[in-house]
């Protein structure tokens, strides 16, 4: 069965740059068939998206974060990373990775994180 | 532009069925959709995969009670025999041009 956990500071300053990291075990992230995404939860709200990468290097990013976001994959830690700049109190919320499945008709979430909440304080 | 729709909230019995929709924005008919399951306090669960031709194809050990169809840009997700544990928040999810588009979600409340 796929997990998927993520880790990183739970306390960021304003300015600075989040940082997370999500490992993968029981697949592999160099799978084909699969991309890597983050996903996140303001307080109260409903989920967005931020990103995905396949392992090849392609990446999508939400527009309306493009410039603030990247993501990255570690295929020999079997792992892929979220960094997102500049960030505000605004950025304050529960951060998911998910495994995002390619098909002929649609590309959707099969596999999730727990979550990591991240704070954005001084 | 590519939008799914769905109503805030629902509730029904325990022991009930209930239906919930997804709508797809106009122009979208014939995409597939996808079901999440976010219990309370908990990270979202994927639930199943429903095709515009009425098949879906549903997750890893996720019960019978549950089951997807679709009608035209309607895409629904039915719990029967409700229980307390299906009180959560559903999204529907789908894909275009390479963005990832979530719907808002419905919260559903087990009377």
């Amino acid at each position: 069965q796929v997990q998927l956990q993520e880790s990183g500071p739970g306390l960021v300053k304003p300015s600075q740059t989040l940082s997370l990291t999500c490992a993968v075990s029981g697949g592999s992230i160099s799978s084909g068939d699969y991309c890597w995404s983050w996903i996140r939860q303001h307080p109260g709200k409903g989920l967005e998206w931020i990103g995905y990468m396949h392992y090849t290097g392609s990446t999508y990013y939400n527009p309306s974060l493009k410039s603030q976001v990247s993501i990255s994959v570690d295929t020999s830690k079997n792992q892929f990373s979220l960094n997102l700049r500049s960030v505000t109190a605004a950025d304050t919320a529960v951060y998911y990775c998910a495994r995002l499945v390619i098909t002929v008709v649609n590309y959707y979430f099969d596999y999730w994180g727990p979550g990591t909440l991240v704070t954005v304080s001084s | 532009q590519l939008v799914l729709t769905q109503s805030p909230s629902a509730s029904a019995s325990l022991g009930a069925s209930v239906k919930l929709t997804c709508t797809l924005s106009s122009g979208h008919n014939n995409y597939a959709i996808a079901w999440h399951q976010q219990q309370p306090e908990k990270g979202p669960r994927y639930l199943m995969k429903v095709n515009s031709d009425d098949r879906h194809t549903k997750g890893d050990g996720i019960p019978d009670r549950f089951s997807g169809s679709s009608s035209g840009a309607e895409r629904y997700l039915t719990i029967s025999s409700l229980q307390s544990e299906d009180e959560a928040d559903y999204y529907c999810q789908t894909w275009g041009a390479g963005i990832v588009v979530f719907g808002g979600g419905t919260k559903l409340t087990v009377l």
